[in-house]
């Protein structure tokens, strides 16, 4: 099984700021790894797949970045509509397996 | 638009058994996985497992192989998840979700999710 560590658990940051979140896979995943965004009393949404692809619709001010077991979801000038919770997913071949990481809550500052 | 449009929440006690649904929309439901992830009050995502509608292939997660059962019914565009024997420790919002597809096949993510079904499971 891999293992998914995000750091930080939390962060608190203003509109306007930048942010990273990283994402540690325990076992080389290539560039398969994904990014959601979730927003309280709704469902996950891709943001960026590949490790920096972003997903139809997404704003250019998220971006991603990193490959074999470290990755990082950076966005720029915080809006007040990005704080939310971000996870990271990746994805073993065999034995079939998905797996999301503990998850980052965003805060507002 | 693709949509995944399902059940309602629900309020069952222990022991008692629950099937919920996923039911697609605008896209060939064939084509693609459908995952179920759980999310318990307050913490993050767990991928429960996946089914194959176009021939009903599942895979599961070690976690909840044996606890509960995904299924297809592609005569309906629908994916179910069902418990036979619900405990207080279900409790949780259940999403489906749709596993992303492109020329080389099936994808490792997720581009398209349901709402959610709240199940609450309390004596």
């Amino acid at each position: 099984e891999i293992v998914m560590t995000q750091s930080p658990a939390t962060l608190s940051a203003s509109p306007g700021e930048r942010v990273t979140v990283s994402c540690r896979a325990s076992q080389s995943v290539g560039e398969n790894l994904a990014w959601y965004q979730q927003k309280p009393g709704q469902p996950p949404r891709l943001l960026i797949y590949d490790a920096s692809s972003r997903a139809t619709g997404v704003p250019a001010r998220f971006s991603g970045s990193g490959s074999g077991t470290e990755f990082a979801l950076t966005i720029n000038s915080l809006q007040s509509e990005d704080f939310a919770v971000y996870y990271c997913q990746v994805y073993k071949n065999w034995p079939p397996g998905i797996t999301f990481g503990q998850g980052t809550r965003l805060d507002m500052k | 638009e693709v949509q995944l449009v399902q059940s309602g929440a629900e309020v069952k006690k222990p022991g008692e058994s629950l099937k919920i649904s996923c039911k697609a929309f605008e896209y060939s439901f064939t084509v693609y996985w459908i995952g179920w992830v759980r999310q318990m009050p307050g913490k993050g995502l767990e991928w429960m497992g996946l089914v194959y509608p176009g021939d009903s292939d599942t895979r599961y997660s070690p976690s909840f192989q044996g606890q509960v059962t995904i299924s297809a019914d592609k005569s309906t565009n629908t994916a179910y998840l069902q418990w036979s024997s619900l405990q207080a420790s279900d409790t949780a919002v259940y999403y489906c979700a749709r596993r992303a597809f492109d020329d080389t096949g099936p994808m490792y993510f997720f581009d398209s999710w349901g709402q959610g079904t709240l199940v609450s499971v309390s004596s």
